[in-house]
């Protein structure tokens, strides 16, 4: 079984300042995709970064990048000059060879003016 | 191009009636998936597609739940003698494929229609 786990509901952060979200996960495979997805109240999911789990190096996405330890099981993202835009939900997500997605909880973060 | 569309993005129904949850994926993707996502929660897997056809249907939680996608693009998520317990967001994705690369595989979210049962 696989399981993804966000151990921070809400976090907040000054605009401009760097905030980091926790995710760790479990799962026996291994191949298998990290993914973080932000969640605006718009409810639409958007895409902010993705880690094949084969990778040794962080993905990196403009602001966004994470420090992917594999032997921990761990995936979280580093959100750099954060601004108000950056204010959601944001859910680190695992996806298993059989093309199915496991969601963490999320993490409300707020950007404070 | 347009992303993936939701119909109703708002759905109130009474205790037992039967509710058509649509979802218009983007154009060319081949892979189709359905999520629930409760109050305070992640989104749950319910379905997926490949094509026509129901790759894997294990998230759904009991017969009442039914989806289909008879021409391989829209799919209708049908939830029959609906419960209070059905109230949530459901949540639609699609992805260019399903074949193991991360750069096509990578799911494209809808809006959702948030589902009230009264």
């Amino acid at each position: 079984a696989q399981t993804v786990t966000q151990s921070q509901p809400e976090m907040s952060v000054q605009e401009a300042e760097t905030v980091t979200l926790s995710c760790t996960y479990d799962t026996s495979e291994n191949n298998y995709y990290l993914f973080w997805y932000k969640q605006p109240p718009s409810r639409q999911m958007i895409l902010v970064i993705r880690q094949e789990a084969y990778k040794q190096q962080n993905a990196t996405e403009n602001r966004f990048s994470v420090n992917f330890q594999k032997a921990a099981k761990s995936f979280s993202l580093k959100i750099s000059d954060s601004q108000l835009g950056d204010t959601a939900m944001y859910f680190c997500a695992l996806r298993n060879t059989g093309n199915q997605f496991y969601f963490g909880t999320g993490t409300s973060l707020t950007v404070i003016p | 191009g347009a992303g993936v569309s939701q119909t109703p993005s708002n759905k109130v129904t009474e205790k037992g009636k039967y509710v058509e949850l649509r979802c218009d994926p983007i154009s060319g993707h081949t892979a189709l998936y359905w999520y629930r996502q409760s109050l305070g929660q992640g989104p749950e897997f319910l379905i997926y597609f490949q094509g026509t056809g129901a790759a894997d249907d294990s998230g759904l939680p009991n017969d009442r739940f039914f989806a289909v996608r008879p021409e391989g693009s829209v799919s209708t998520l049908k939830i029959q003698r609906t419960e209070r317990g059905d109230s949530a967001v459901y949540l639609c994705a699609s992805s260019l494929t399903a074949s193991g690369s991360v750069s096509t595989d990578t799911q494209y979210f809808g809006p959702g229609t948030r589902l009230t049962v009264l």
